[in-house]
């Protein structure tokens, strides 16, 4: 099973303040990560799939990067309806993986 | 407009059986893959388990295969977990979602559309 380990598990930010988000796999995953936001009481929505494309009507402030077994998650400038909780996942290999999650909230 | 409507849910007692449902419609159903994620309380997200458009392939978590069965209905675009043997750490939220991005099929994610989720409560 391919593991991803998210870091760090809370990040305190001010609105504005760029955001680094991390997630490394176990094994090489090649460019099949994808990044999901999710709030309270809703469900997870897509942001980012193959590690660097915004899903449709994702606004530009969130880009992604990486390859084989690091990636990175950026929001250059946090909206405040940007916080909230993020989760990477693997689709290289069965079973399918999410990490742990990153809480982002406000400082 | 793209929709997935789960249903279902309830409380069960630990050993119990549960059936849940996921009407779709929005896109073309027949061609996708389909999912099932959960989250139980105070945790993160846990695939559950895939099916493959034409129901050939079949892939489960190993926490529920045996005890979980998903299916699908291409006729009447809708996607099932049969959740039999319930165990008190299958409580979650269950979501249905699409796997694929927009009208590209893919196999294994990413999961482009979620539906709203349906709460599995199992206790005594």
């Amino acid at each position: 099973e391919i593991v991803l380990t998210q870091s760090p598990a809370t990040l305190s930010l001010s609105p504005g303040e760029r955001a680094t988000l991390s997630c490394r796999a176990s094994q090489t995953i090649s460019n099949y990560l994808a990044w999901y936001q999710q709030k309270p009481g809703q469900a997870p929505r897509l942001l980012i799939y193959d590690a660097s494309n915004r899903a449709t009507g994702i606004p530009a402030r969130f880009s992604g990067s990486g390859s084989g077994t690091d990636f990175t998650l950026t929001i250059s400038s946090p909206e405040p309806e940007d916080f909230a909780v993020y989760y990477c996942q693997q689709r290289s290999d069965w079973p399918l993986t999410f990490g742990q999650g990153t809480r982002l909230e406000i400082k | 407009e793209v929709q997935l409507v789960e249903s279902g849910g309830g409380l069960v007692q630990p050993g119990g059986s549960l059936r849940l449902s996921c009407a779709a419609s929005g896109f073309t159903f027949r061609s996708f893959w389909m999912s099932w994620v959960r989250e139980a309380p105070g945790k993160g997200l846990e695939w559950v388990a895939s099916i493959k458009p034409d129901d050939s392939e079949i892939k489960y978590v190993d926490s529920v295969r045996g005890r979980f069965t998903i299916s699908r209905d291409n006729a009447k675009n809708s996607l099932y977990l049969q959740m039999n043997s319930l165990r008190a750490d299958d409580t979650a939220v269950y979501y249905c979602a699409k796997v694929g991005i927009n009208t590209v099929v893919t196999r294994g994610g990413p999961f482009d559309i979620w539906g709203q989720g349906t709460k599995v409560t199992v206790s005594s």
